[in-house]
């Protein structure tokens, strides 16, 4: 089953507004969780790594005041898209790392769609 | 954690075996081969891992190459369920740091 919530999956918006979107992790603290951005037939591009009870980490040329990400708890992280555009209508995924003996670490959310008119 | 090369896309026919190649000649010796899928509009999917030997599981089997600078994932019957994009990365195990995505390979399976 799933082991990272992603919450909408789908939001469509107006320019100027803020959209936020949620990623929870199910059955473990995760003290980091990673936001990917996807354009239509191109790969999953990192944004930022949302760091628990500090600052996020951004990639180069992702604008922090726009992509305004929380880490409040350790299964909880949201992103909140500022004064969207519609530029900014994309697959927004959330990931989170968990500790599983011989397993994989890296699970991901199924995805936001935003779509901005 | 180290580059990896794959084709932008394969063709597979119905209940025949797909095998996506992937190159990664700068492996290191810690770094562990990983592959996960994405269906279309989905988040990507966790299907294998492995170091140096050959690996199997539900999904699909793992081909390390000797050198371990090339390996094959094997989907022995493939369905169109499988149709998705499917990547291959190289990271040192249990890394909590960030996963950088390639361009991976596009699997279309046909009736």
């Amino acid at each position: 089953g799933a082991v990272v919530s992603q919450h909408p999956s789908r939001v469509i918006c107006k320019s100027g507004t803020s959209v936020k979107i949620e990623c929870r992790s199910l059955d473990f603290q995760a003290t980091t969780m990673f936001w990917y951005r996807q354009f239509p037939k191109q790969s999953l591009m990192l944004m930022a790594t949302s760091n628990e009870g500090s600052k996020a980490t951004y990639e180069q040329g992702v604008e922090k005041d726009k992509f305004l990400i929380n880490h409040a708890s350790l299964t909880l992280s949201t992103l909140t898209v500022t004064s969207a555009h519609p530029e900014d209508s994309s697959f927004y995924i959330c990931s989170a790392n968990k500790a599983v003996l011989g397993g994989p670490t890296l699970h991901f959310g199924n995805g936001t769609r935003l779509t901005v008119t | 954690d180290a580059k990896t090369t794959q084709p932008p896309s394969m063709d597979c026919a119905e209940g025949r075996a797909a095998n996506l190649p992937c190159n990664h000649s700068t492996i290191s010796g810690n770094e562990y081969v990983y592959w996960y899928r994405q269906i279309h509009s989905q988040g990507p999917q966790y299907i294998i891992h492995g170091l140096k030997n050959n690996e199997t599981n539900e999904m699909a089997s793992l081909i390390i190459t000797e050198d371990r600078k090339s390996s094959t994932l094997i989907l022995p019957h493939a369905t169109l369920r499988d149709t998705a994009v499917y990547y291959c990365i190289v990271r040192v195990a249990y890394n909590t740091d960030k996963l950088i995505f390639g361009t991976g390979t596009r699997l279309q399976v046909f009736p």
